[in-house]
């Protein structure tokens, strides 16, 4: 089954500090990643996608990914957390499924929240 | 350029009646996919559309449909309206059909339904 989990509902940073949102993948066929932040009462901004290539992905932001095939894993990183940076943060992958219906379209983690203190 | 355009922001409603909401996507692009947000489910894949045609589903009920015009604009409906559908409901963009991978997916600033 195509899945996408992010292991932390919640993960505390104090500013200046680098953060991790981590997040593992299992897909079926090459993986499509993507991150997207929320800020409350909003819609979903995207920061960054792993196609293919470079297994760093720099993003918006200052937000970065690596990708890890060995541990499925892409997990976001930044050097400095910033106090606006908190928000909801979702991992997603491509569902890469041939058949059955939804193919092509996300499949999204739970989402963790970030929380940047000053 | 302007981004996925999503109307009403709020809305309530009551059990049974139905609701439409409405889409513009970020000019040029021809897929439009909505996805339903509640605290419990998380996010979920609703349908697709491109070229006027619903290309995928979600699994959720009939009640739930969709259309897609010529300019690309899109309208999704749900109908006898229950409780469990109060949810944020986010249109999303894209050049081509989520089939191709190497597209990003632009989301909307999502219509808030409340269903009492």
């Amino acid at each position: 089954a195509q899945s996408v989990a992010q292991p932390e509902d919640q993960v505390n940073v104090a500013e200046g500090n680098p953060l991790t949102v981590k997040c593992t993948y299992s897909v079926s066929g090459n993986p499509y990643l993507f991150w997207y932040v929320q800020y409350p009462n909003r819609g979903l901004q995207f920061l960054l996608k792993y196609i293919t290539g470079d297994n760093l992905v720099k993003g918006s932001y200052g937000f970065e990914a690596e990708f890890n095939k060995s541990q499925t894993s892409f997990h976001l990183k930044k050097p400095s957390a910033l106090v606006s940076d908190s928000a909801l943060y979702f991992c997603a992958v491509r569902d890469s499924r041939r058949y059955g219906g939804s193919q092509g379209n996300l499949i999204f983690g739970k989402g963790t929240k970030l929380s940047v203190k000053p | 350029k302007a981004g996925v355009t999503q109307t009403p922001r709020y809305l309530i409603k009551t059990r049974g009646q139905q609701v439409t909401l409405s889409c513009s996507p970020i000019s040029g692009h021809r897929s439009v996919s909505w996805y339903q947000q509640t605290p419990g489910q998380g996010l979920q894949f609703l349908f697709e559309y491109f070229s006027e045609t619903q290309r995928n589903k979600g699994n959720f009920p009939g009640r739930f449909s969709g259309r897609q015009f010529s300019n690309s604009r899109s309208e999704m409906n749900v109908s006898t309206l229950e409780l469990g559908d109060s949810a944020l409901y986010l249109c999303a963009s894209s050049l081509e059909r989520g089939t191709s991978s190497g597209n990003t997916i632009y989301f909307g600033e999502g219509s808030w339904l409340t269903v009492v």
